[in-house]
């Protein structure tokens, strides 16, 4: 149990355009979502943290209008990248958490993650 | 949240336990102790977590020392499939974030 699938796990795009990603858990329902981001030799650092229903909360130093993230329903949450730069090219994980698994509450689960390469 | 340290490499013989160290010693009474492992290009694998007492799942095995300032993560039996960074990440439950330090590589060999 507690599966966290990604869409695409790869995607090469041309500088300016928009890449959606999508997450999904798959046999829970997430609360909350979560969106990473973490550069070749580098930790996770955290994007945002999304509730369902509700506006994403952004960290200190990220875009809230280059990174558009949905959440609009409790299996599902996106991460638009907007007028993609070579820079923004980075392996982007989403986690998923649940108050409402029995015996694991609180744990987050991840998903594969998604390599983005913008030409 | 409290800092972890953790060892930047270990090696481990396949077959033979992995005993992986995190020092905590600014661990709050309410914070608990995860760890999670990230393959390389993978999404983090939760692992096992605990506040006080050791536990053990089928993965691994906690060991927490009485003071909590410090955890050992065990995996009894490595194999090359356990070749991975592993996290340890202090974090009040309930509270939304984990935040991933540097973690230890850990290179399990034939």
């Amino acid at each position: 149990g507690a599966v966290v699938s990604q869409h695409p796990s790869r995607v090469i795009c041309k500088s300016g355009t928009s890449v959606k990603i999508e997450c999904r858990s798959l046999d829970f329902q997430a609360t909350t979502m979560f969106w990473y981001r973490q550069f070749p030799k580098k930790s996770l650092m955290l994007m945002a943290t999304s509730n369902e229903g509700s506006k994403a909360t952004y960290e200190q130093g990220v875009e809230k209008d280059k990174f558009l993230i949905n959440h609009a329903s409790l299996t599902l949450s996106t991460l638009t990248v907007t007028s993609a730069h070579p820079e923004d090219s980075s392996f982007y994980i989403c986690s998923a958490r649940s108050l409402r698994l029995a015996g694991k509450a609180d744990t987050q689960y991840f998903g594969p993650g998604t390599r983005l390469t913008v030409l | 949240d409290a800092k972890t340290t953790q060892p930047p490499s270990m090696d481990c013989a396949e077959g033979r336990a992995a005993n992986l160290p995190c020092n905590h010693s600014t661990i709050s009474g309410n914070e608990y102790v995860y760890w999670y492992r990230q393959i390389h290009s993978q999404g983090p694998q939760y692992i096992i977590h605990g506040l006080k007492n050791n536990e053990t799942n089928e993965m691994a095995s906690l060991i927490i020392t009485e003071d909590r300032k410090s955890s050992t993560l065990i995996l009894p039996h490595a194999t090359l499939r356990d070749t991975a960074v592993y996290y340890c990440i202090v974090r009040v439950e309930g509270y939304s974030t984990l935040t991933f330090g540097k973690g230890t590589m850990l290179l399990v060999s034939p």
